[in-house]
């Protein structure tokens, strides 16, 4: 079974500032999906980023970035000039290739503050 | 367009009552899924629906729970004989096909309260 892992409950960043965000993950599977979810307080999901563990390259997105190591099963977010906004729980979440039932650590409450 | 929307936004019952809970998935995508999110958990996968079949209901934690998705379009969690360890809020996403080639879209959830 696929277990994901997020060892930081909370985390605080000041505006402007860089924060990253850890996780690990525990699979037999050589081939999947990573992915980082947003949640803010009104409870939708939103998906931040994701990566494919067949490609070597880190993914991006504008602000966010990951350090994906797949030796590791280590697959961290970074976020960049941190923004009052994101202000939510994020979630690290695991899918395998064929398949369908995403698997989520369980958050990091990330605070920006002003 | 308009996205994933569940109603109710919460729901308070009795220990013993059944609940429905209602998911209506972004018009064209296929694939539907329910999530339980637990306080201070990440979502717990539930059920998958390709079209109107439950294509993986591995994740239903027992009998008292089930799901229909009768038209392909919107679908219905049903718990019965709710206990207080369903608390929990119930999340509905959607997605254009299955599989992990496209975002699953998720909607606001449910807040289930068992008292």
């Amino acid at each position: 079974a696929q277990t994901v892992t997020q060892s930081q409950p909370e985390m605080s960043v000041q505006e402007a500032e860089t924060v990253t965000l850890s996780c690990t993950y525990d699979t037999s599977e050589n081939n999947y999906y990573l992915f980082w979810y947003k949640q803010p307080p009104s409870r939708q999901m939103i998906l931040v980023i994701r990566q494919e563990a067949y490609k070597q390259q880190n993914a991006t997105e504008n602000r966010f970035s990951v350090n994906f190591q797949k030796a590791a099963k280590s697959f961290s977010l970074k976020i960049s000039d941190s923004q009052l906004g994101d202000t939510a729980m994020y979630f690290c979440a695991f899918m395998r290739e064929i398949g369908n039932d995403m698997r989520f650590g369980a958050g990091t409450r990330l605070t920006v503050k002003p | 367009g308009a996205g994933v929307s569940q109603t109710p936004s919460n729901k308070v019952t009795e220990k013993g009552k059944y609940v429905e809970l209602r998911c209506d998935p972004i018009s064209g995508h296929t694939a539907l899924y329910w999530y339980r999110q637990s306080l201070g958990q990440g979502p717990e996968f539930l059920i998958y629906f390709q079209g109107t079949g439950a294509a993986d209901d591995s994740g239903l934690p027992n009998d008292r729970f089930f799901a229909v998705r009768p038209e392909g379009s919107v679908s219905t969690l049903k718990i019965q004989r709710t206990e207080r360890g369903d608390s929990a809020v119930y999340l509905c996403a959607s997605s254009l096909t299955p599989g992990t080639e496209t975002e699953q879209y998720f909607g606001p959830g449910t807040r289930l309260t068992v008292t």
